[in-house]
């Protein structure tokens, strides 16, 4: 099956530091990338869609600037947390999927996650 | 509005009986995805089943089944035989696809499924 690799898996680290957290389809092509944030016993918050070579969309109250995606190939999509806070500290999960129109049973496909620990 | 309804916010079920998740779903659009995934505590996302909007038979896979009602915009997921290994969140999602051949995926709030030994 579709495999997305996401690391790091854990990350604990001092105010104001920087973060980057990786993405990558191993198997497949993903032509769409989605970064969500999850709080403890709360659903899967949408952060940003971004498709392969073109900027990401932002949901409504992310900050483009704090959450910075880039999505370079149709493997690979990076979120890089700037100037990381302790209210940044959360689980931050990546997915993939491939195809158009005509794939619409396509699933994303998850990473597992990473814990950020921002003290 | 939210798009993905699951008024159960936690479940408690039995070992070895069968467990219904509901989730309805709100579009317009004609051609849509639902998915179910299994969110256990260690954090990982796990692909269930999938309906797809013109499917008229309802999806199976194992112990998982969908019981799809189009005209009510249900999407129930199904566990039998429940086994303590099911303890999890579960998390009903839909697809919408996007004219300019994006995507639009929309998760529900979940529920919290305990199995009972």
């Amino acid at each position: 099956g579709a495999v997305v690799s996401q690391h790091p898996s854990r990350v604990i680290c001092k105010s104001g530091t920087s973060v980057k957290i990786e993405c990558r389809s191993l198997d497949f092509q993903a032509t769409t990338m989605f970064w969500y944030r999850q709080f403890p016993k709360q659903s899967l918050m949408l952060m940003a869609t971004s498709n392969e070579g073109s900027k990401a969309t932002y949901e409504q109250g992310v900050e483009k600037d704090k959450f910075l995606i880039n999505h370079a190939s149709l493997t690979l999509s990076t979120l890089t947390v700037t100037s990381a806070h302790p209210e940044d500290s959360s689980f931050y999960i990546c997915s993939a999927a491939g195809g158009h129109l005509e794939y619409s049973n396509q699933p994303q496909h998850f990473g597992d996650g990473t814990r950020l620990s921002i003290l | 509005a939210q798009k993905i309804t699951q008024t159960q916010p936690g479940m408690f079920v039995q070992e070895k009986e069968a467990v219904t998740l509901d989730c309805t779903y709100d579009t317009s659009d004609q051609s849509y995805g639902l998915f179910w995934y299994k969110q256990p505590s260690s954090g990982e996302m796990i692909f269930l089943i999938y309906q797809g909007s013109y499917d008229e038979q309802n999806a199976t896979e194992g112990r998982y089944s969908l019981n799809f009602q189009k005209a009510r915009k249900s999407a129930n997921l199904v566990i039998s035989a429940s086994q303590l290994g099911d303890s999890a969140m579960y998390f009903c999602a839909m697809r919408e696809d996007l004219d300019n051949y994006g995507q639009n995926f929309v998760f529900g709030p979940g529920t919290r499924l305990s199995v009972l030994p």
